[in-house]
């Protein structure tokens, strides 16, 4: 069971520079996220989905898009990469509901440079 | 909107000795669940605990429990019997009954010292 899966792990940019960041969940869930991780920030979200097809965003989305075109899938696009934008970024899913809180389950991120 | 925070950027312990990481929220809303993650050197985030606004017992996990006092919108993490893997960022993080996503504080690193 591989859970969620995130590539590349590592990536670096020159600035200006377009990439897509991959993440795929084979738990069946519903609602995907995608989170970026800054030193003394915590994790912040940049956009979310609660379906195929659907998409909202969260606390710091600009710079960013997303598309989720498959219930296991959900990219992360950068179109014009700045320095700003290095980070670690957290691919995450979770059921639909709140039964039992329905926890993230994370990937194992992916360390982006900006230069 | 919802808030978290961790007053501790850094702690220390002894190996086996306990250790306990604040965190405080604050949320107009009744329904809600509270949770630990613990994020090692290999950067993989790890559920340690979650607890239930609703549930007045606090959660326990083998060495990790919680002292969740909801009036005071408090919810520490106490760590037993610490053990050098425990080594980590530790992230507190809420998620209201209405929302769809997690909201985290930003983090504690506990170093455990042999």
């Amino acid at each position: 069971n591989a859970g969620v899966t995130q590539t590349p792990k590592f990536r670096v940019l020159k600035t200006g520079q377009s990439m897509t960041l991959l993440c795929a969940q084979d738990m069946n869930h519903e609602y995907m996220y995608w989170y970026r991780q800054d030193p003394g920030m915590g994790l912040r979200l940049i956009h979310y989905s609660v379906g195929e097809g659907t998409t909202a965003k969260g606390e710091v989305p600009d710079g960013y898009n997303v598309s989720r075109l498959k219930k296991q899938n959900f990219l992360l696009g950068l179109e014009s990469a700045a320095p700003s934008q290095t980070s670690v970024y957290f691919c995450a899913s979770s059921r639909a509901g709140t039964a039992d809180g329905s926890p993230l389950h994370f990937g194992n991120g992916t360390r982006l440079t900006v230069t | 909107a919802q808030t978290v925070t961790q007053s501790q950027p850094e702690m220390s312990v002894q190996e086996a000795e306990t250790v306990t990481l604040s965190c405080t929220y604050d949320t107009s809303e009744n329904n809600y669940y509270l949770f630990w993650y613990k994020q090692p050197p290999s950067r993989q985030m790890i559920l340690v605990i979650r607890q239930e606004a609703y549930k007045q017992q606090n959660a326990t996990e083998n060495r990790f429990s919680v002292n969740f006092q909801k009036a005071a919108k408090s919810f520490s993490l106490k760590i037993s019997d610490s053990q050098l893997g425990d080594t980590a960022m530790y992230f507190c993080a809420i998620r209201l009954g209405s929302a769809r996503q997690l909201t985290f504080g930003s983090g504690t690193q506990l170093t455990v010292l042999p």
